[in-house]
């Protein structure tokens, strides 16, 4: 069965500088979350869609934006990297409406900024 | 808010026994999911098991099973015939058909 994809896997950026994250949804999944989940830390949330529109949003930085696009993939951009930055990023897709509430993870992408 | 409670930072036990991870929660919502997900050292998020909270029956998944305690707010996980795959992190979670607010999670070692 179709997973959810996640790239890349793994990311090295220096200070300051811009990291772009896809995720591809499990297909016919209409929503997407995103999660960061620092060493040794349990995930939190980010933000969410809902059929391309921001449907929640959590303890995202002012420099981090996302959106998801027309065939659902989504896309999390961030600026103006720092240290703190360093962590697991995850994207994850549901169905609610028809196939149940649990969201499935992707691998990740682990983020080092350096 | 909401919240999740877990109180084992870290369990371990031998290959074959049984072992419970602990999970308390609070929520003002009526209706809400529960779920437990495993991370192994690949650092995956997988889906273990989920239980509504409007059935009473307890969720099963062949060796994985909860005890969920509505009016407690609490939702264990009986792992049964605990294999060495089993080692991972276990973090519970609250939610369903919106975010996910995890618990801190609580290592757990088989030991061969």
């Amino acid at each position: 069965a179709a997973g959810v994809i996640q790239s890349p896997r793994h990311l090295i950026k220096e200070k300051r500088e811009t990291a772009t994250l896809k995720c591809y949804p499990i297909p016919r999944h209409d929503t997407v979350y995103w999660y960061q989940q620092g060493p040794g830390q349990d995930p939190q949330f980010l933000i969410s869609f809902y059929e391309k529109m921001q449907s929640d949003k959590g303890s995202i930085p002012d420099r981090f934006s996302a959106q998801q696009f027309s065939d659902y993939h989504s896309e999390l951009n961030m600026s103006s990297l720092e240290l703190g930055d360093s962590a697991l990023y995850f994207c994850a897709s549901s169905s609610p409406g028809t196939g149940g509430p649990e969201a499935f993870f992707g691998q990740g992408t682990r983020l080092t900024v350096v | 808010a909401q919240t999740v409670t877990q109180s084992q930072p870290e369990m371990s036990v031998q290959e074959a026994e049984t072992v419970t991870l602990s999970c308390t929660y609070d929520t003002s919502e009526s209706n809400y999911y529960l779920f437990w997900y495993k991370q192994p050292p690949s650092r995956q998020m997988i889906l273990v098991i989920r239980q509504e909270a409007y059935k009473q029956q307890n969720a099963t998944e062949n060796r994985f099973s909860v005890n969920f305690q509505k009016a407690a707010k609490s939702f264990s996980l009986k792992i049964s015939d605990s294999q060495l795959g089993d080692t991972a992190m276990y973090f519970c979670a609250l939610g369903g058909n919106e975010k996910l607010t995890f618990g801190t999670g609580t290592r757990l070692t088989i030991i061969p």
